[in-house]
């Protein structure tokens, strides 16, 4: 059965750099039938889409957020990773990671989720 | 960007109840569009998607319809599990995006 995990700091300082990875068990993410996605969840609030990662690297990413975000993909450690710059206080979130259907982007499998705080 | 809107925005509703949720797009997705549950303090869970596709797993109380830009998520003979906050996806246009959800409660 698939399992994905949140792994990162809890606090961050404004102005830094928020680091996540994501670790999958039961399954390869070198898989060319799923991409590999971030999402968040302020406090009180919605879902935000942040981008997705093909094994091979591609990436797709929200807009709102492309200048300040990276995602990355190790295969052979078989995680993956998210990293958001220059965070201020509207970057608190409980931040998931997800695996994302190929062609339909429906988001099968979540991780529990983490929650990072950006606080001085 | 594609903008979704759901409706009602909370409702309550009894055990062994109907309940419908209304979600909207601001262009057409065609049947691009996505469901989820979740719980507090929980992640979201995928119910529906492609518009009807039940989730494995996903008990046959909960259905999906729509297409273009209008949508529902069905929930026949509510039971205790599902009075949580329901959210709609599309699909169809980067950014992905989702909406403001529905929160069920116990009338």
């Amino acid at each position: 059965q698939l399992q994905l995990q949140e792994s990162g700091p809890g606090l961050v300082k404004p102005s830094e750099t928020l680091s996540l990875t994501c670790s999958v068990s039961g399954g390869p993410t070198k898989t060319s039938s799923y991409y590999w996605g971030w999402i968040r969840q302020p406090p009180g609030k919605g879902l935000e889409w942040i981008g997705n990662v093909y094994y091979t690297g591609l990436t797709y990413y929200n807009p709102s957020l492309k200048s300040r975000v990276t995602t990355s993909i190790d295969t052979s450690k078989n995680q993956f990773s998210l990293e958001l710059t220059s965070v201020t206080v509207a970057d608190t979130a409980v931040y998931y990671c997800a695996r994302v259907r190929d062609f339909s982007y429906h988001m099968d499998v979540w991780g529990k989720g983490t929650t990072v705080s950006v606080s001085s | 960007d594609t903008q979704m809107t759901q409706s009602p925005s909370s409702l309550s509703a009894s055990v062994g109840d109907r309940v419908t949720i209304t979600c909207r797009a601001s262009q057409t997705i065609s049947r691009s569009l996505n469901w989820y549950q979740q719980k507090p303090g929980k992640a979201p869970k995928l119910l529906i998607y492609s518009a009807s596709s039940l989730q494995s797993g996903v008990p046959s109380r909960f259905s999906g319809g729509g297409s273009g830009t209008d949508f529902t998520l069905t929930i026949n003979s509510l039971q205790p599990d599902d009075f949580a906050t329901y959210y709609c996806q599309q699909t169809y246009n980067m950014p992905l995006t989702f909406g403001p959800g529905t929160k069920v409660d116990i009338k």
